[in-house]
């Protein structure tokens, strides 16, 4: 079956600690996308890739990184420079020929202690 | 930039009644797409319903239906006889219709049908 695997589900982390993200989408989607979802915040967009090796910061891109280096594959970093990453995140992909509709992982719950 | 509210942050109905959320957005693009998206307790996102600014007609998915008012800058929900399994999250998406561009949702709408 076609679609985005998001792991870990749960992730617990520590101040100070970098923490990567796995998103992996077999829908061979070219646009790939990593929102962030606080209560009441809807979805805010970290990150976005349209093509491999390359990608676009959104709104809320800093104390984050990402990299593109496989159509299949859109990791997201959490760094620890990022000041309240306690969130749920989700990623993502879509295709460029398409209407736009976006398809989803289920989210990474991630906690720092 | 372009943003979409969303006005009703929670709403509650009883089963096989009809309800209506409401979305507006701001834009200065004439070719856009419009979406409400569902994301249940499970938390797995879906398409419900998609709209194309250029279409005048709205857009029907079986109980689901929207309200598109292009002057207005208006994209409302229509759900006919809700059902238990409508409880969610409903989240407002504007894309512009252009090569490399990204979707902006809405802050959500907590909708909870009550038996």
């Amino acid at each position: 079956d076609g679609g985005i695997t998001q792991s870990p589900k749960y992730l617990f982390r520590k101040e100070g600690q970098n923490v990567t993200l796995s998103c992996e989408q077999n829908l061979n989607h070219d646009a790939m996308y990593w929102y962030r979802q606080d209560p009441g915040q809807g979805l805010r967009l970290i990150y976005y890739s349209q093509i491999v090796n390359d990608f676009q910061k959104g709104d809320i891109a800093e104390g984050y990184s990402v990299s593109r280096e496989k159509k299949e594959s859109f990791p997201l970093t959490v760094t620890s420079a990022q000041k309240n990453p306690t969130a749920f995140y989700l990623c993502a992909s879509s295709s460029r020929t398409g209407a736009g509709e976006l398809f989803f992982g289920e989210g990474s719950r991630l906690t720092v202690l | 930039a372009q943003t979409v509210t969303q006005s009703q942050p929670e709403m509650s109905v009883q089963e096989a009644e009809t309800v209506t959320l409401s979305c507006t957005y701001d834009t200065s693009e004439n070719n856009y797409y419009l979406f409400w998206y569902k994301q249940p307790p499970s938390r797995q996102m879906i398409l419900v319903i998609r709209q194309e600014a250029y279409k005048q007609q709205n857009a029907t998915e079986n109980r689901f239906s929207v309200n598109f008012q292009k002057a207005a800058k208006s994209f409302s929900l229509k759900i006919s006889d809700s059902q238990l399994g409508d409880t969610a999250m409903y989240f407002c998406a504007f894309m512009k219709r252009v090569r490399d561009d990204k979707i902006i949702f809405g802050k959500g709408t907590r909708l909870h049908i009550l038996p």
